[in-house]
C-alpha cells in the first residue's frame, strides 16, 4: 500500500529565514513524488516532482526538494521565505508503474510572518 | 494556455436535491481525475478517467454518486439526494496521459455546500 505521511499539521517562519515542510512516503516499490500548494479558495498548485536522476529536484518559486531514498524522505525547501509563500501544501506519491489517482498527506500549513 | 476549469466555482442545495459538477480538462489531456477535499482534511480520491472509461471506481463513498465523461473531454460529477456530509470542496484534475510520470493539474474547485 502507498502512504503519505506530513508530521507537521502548520510550520511557522520568519520572512527571509530557511523554510522546511516535511514529507515521509511509503510506497512497495519506486516512488514519484509531488509537492503542491493551495492558496485559499484556489485548487492545487504543482510545484515540483522527482521522477528519476538528481536527488536535488528544483520547482517553482524558489522551491526545491531533495529525494532521500534510505529515509523514505522528499522535504520541501526554501532559503528565504516570504509572507506570500503562506499556505497549505501537500505531498503526493505514486508507485512506478502505478495509474490512477495520487495519494496526498494531509496538508502542512505554512505561515510565513513578516 | 487555458487550464482546467469546474463550474459552478459555489454550489449550495438544499439537503436530498441532486446536483452536478463539471469539469473541463486541458485540451489534449486523455486522463481526468476528481478528488474531495473536505474541511481541514486531505484529499480523498473519487474516480478517475482514461477516455470515456473509468478504470478505477473505488474512491467513490456511495451508489449516490455517479462520473460520466464524454467525447474525452468534460466530465460530470453527479451526487443524487444530497447529504449534509456531502459538504466539500470537489476538485477536477487532468493529466496528459495516465502515465505515473504524468502531472496532474487541477481546477479551481467547487464548493459544495449541502443545508
Amino acid at each position: 500500500a502507498q502512504s503519505v505521511a506530513q508530521p507537521e499539521d502548520q510550520v511557522n517562519v520568519a520572512e527571509g529565514n530557511p523554510l522546511t515542510v516535511k514529507c515521509t512516503y511509503s510506497v512497495s516499490g519506486n516512488p514519484y513524488l509531488f509537492w503542491y500548494v493551495q492558496y485559499p479558495n484556489r485548487g492545487l498548485q504543482f510545484l515540483l516532482k522527482y521522477i528519476t536522476g538528481d536527488n536535488l529536484v528544483k520547482g517553482s518559486y524558489g522551491f526545491e526538494a531533495e529525494f532521500n531514498k534510505s529515509q523514505t524522505s522528499f522535504h520541501l525547501k526554501k532559503p528565504s521565505a516570504l509572507v506570500s509563500d503562506s499556505a497549505l501544501y501537500f505531498c503526493a506519491v505514486r508507485d512506478r508503474g502505478s495509474q490512477g489517482n495520487l495519494i496526498f498527506g494531509k496538508g502542512t500549513k505554512l505561515s510565513v510572518k513578516p | 494556455g487555458a487550464g482546467v476549469s469546474q463550474s459552478p466555482s459555489n454550489k449550495v442545495t438544499e439537503k436530498g436535491k441532486d446536483v452536478e459538477l463539471r469539469c473541463d480538462p486541458i485540451s489534449g489531456h486523455t486522463a481526468l481525475y476528481w478528488y474531495r477535499q473536505s474541511l481541514g482534511q486531505g484529499l480523498e480520491f473519487l474516480i478517475y478517467f482514461q477516455g470515456n472509461s473509468a478504470p478505477d471506481k473505488s474512491g467513490l463513498p456511495s451508489d449516490r454518486f455517479s462520473a460520466e465523461r464524454t467525447g474525452g473531454s468534460v466530465s460530470t460529477l453527479t451526487i443524487q439526494r444530497t447529504q449534509q456530509e456531502d459538504s466539500a470542496v470537489y476538485l477536477c484534475a487532468s493529466s496528459l496521459q495516465d502515465l505515473s510520470t504524468d502531472t496532474q493539474y487541477f481546477g479551481p474547485g467547487t464548493r459544495l455546500t449541502v443545508l
